[in-house]
């Protein structure tokens, strides 16, 4: 199984601050044919699932505000909002799809100090 | 798109875990997507547990942590698809989702709890 690491666990920052959250995967997810990364980012609040923010490593799904960006390639990834916003208060989980079973990163935890 | 749950909230332990995944907007016999049951809880995270797709013919593909207890199964006639986890303990509570995947999952079911207790 491709195993998901996530970090910092927790993060607070302040209101218009960048945040950063990175992903590492213990083998490559960088499928060589078509020279694209099978890994998605996404926003979990409190009591909803999930919510697709990013795949291909990097496109961002239709909506989703452009201050979210990702960024990487073969094993390490990363998530960035440009300017924190107070909605922007999360969960945040990496997960591969290059192979299964499908694996997600244990969650970064992003906070508003 | 939208995939709507229905299940029970409480099982009892070795009991069988049964919920219901309803699809809109999409067809459980695409050749595009595969539908997937993925559970979380404080103690595992997100754990996918597995999946159903066609492509020509049925596939199914389980985690190796269940796969001996597990069943998802689609059903065209209601478009939708459920899943069974026989021999259920408090392990097995958990928040259950649903979800379609093109790849990345990018529709959710909003979720079951689901509480294993006598």
């Amino acid at each position: 199984d491709i195993v998901m690491t996530q970090s910092p666990d927790s993060l607070a920052l302040s209101l218009g601050e960048r945040a950063t959250i990175n992903c590492k995967s213990s083998q490559s997810v960088l499928y060589s044919s078509n020279s694209k990364n099978y890994l998605a980012w996404y926003q979990q609040k409190p009591g909803q699932p999930p919510k697709l923010l990013i795949y291909w490593a990097s496109t961002r799904e239709s909506g989703v505000p452009d201050r979210f960006s990702g960024s990487g390639s073969g094993t390490d990834f990363t998530l960035t909002v440009s300017s924190l916003q107070a909605e922007d208060v999360a969960v945040y989980y990496c997960q591969q799809y290059f192979s299964s079973p499908r694996t997600f990163g244990q969650g970064t935890k992003l906070e508003i100090k | 798109v939208q995939l709507q749950q229905s299940g029970p909230g409480l099982v009892k332990p070795s009991q069988t875990l049964s919920l219901t995944c309803a699809i809109s907007g999409d067809s459980v016999s695409s050749d595009s997507a595969a539908w997937n049951w993925i559970r979380q809880s404080p103690s595992r995270g997100l754990e996918w547990l597995g999946r159903t797709y066609y492509r020509s013919n049925w596939y199914h593909d389980y985690a190796v942590s269940v796969k001996s207890r597990i069943t998802i199964n689609p059903d065209t006639s209601k478009n939708h698809f459920s899943l069974q986890l026989n021999s259920v303990t408090p392990e097995d509570t958990a928040v259950y989702y649903c979800a379609r995947d093109r790849y990345y999952m990018d529709v959710w079911g909003k979720g079951t709890t689901v509480t294993v207790s006598s």
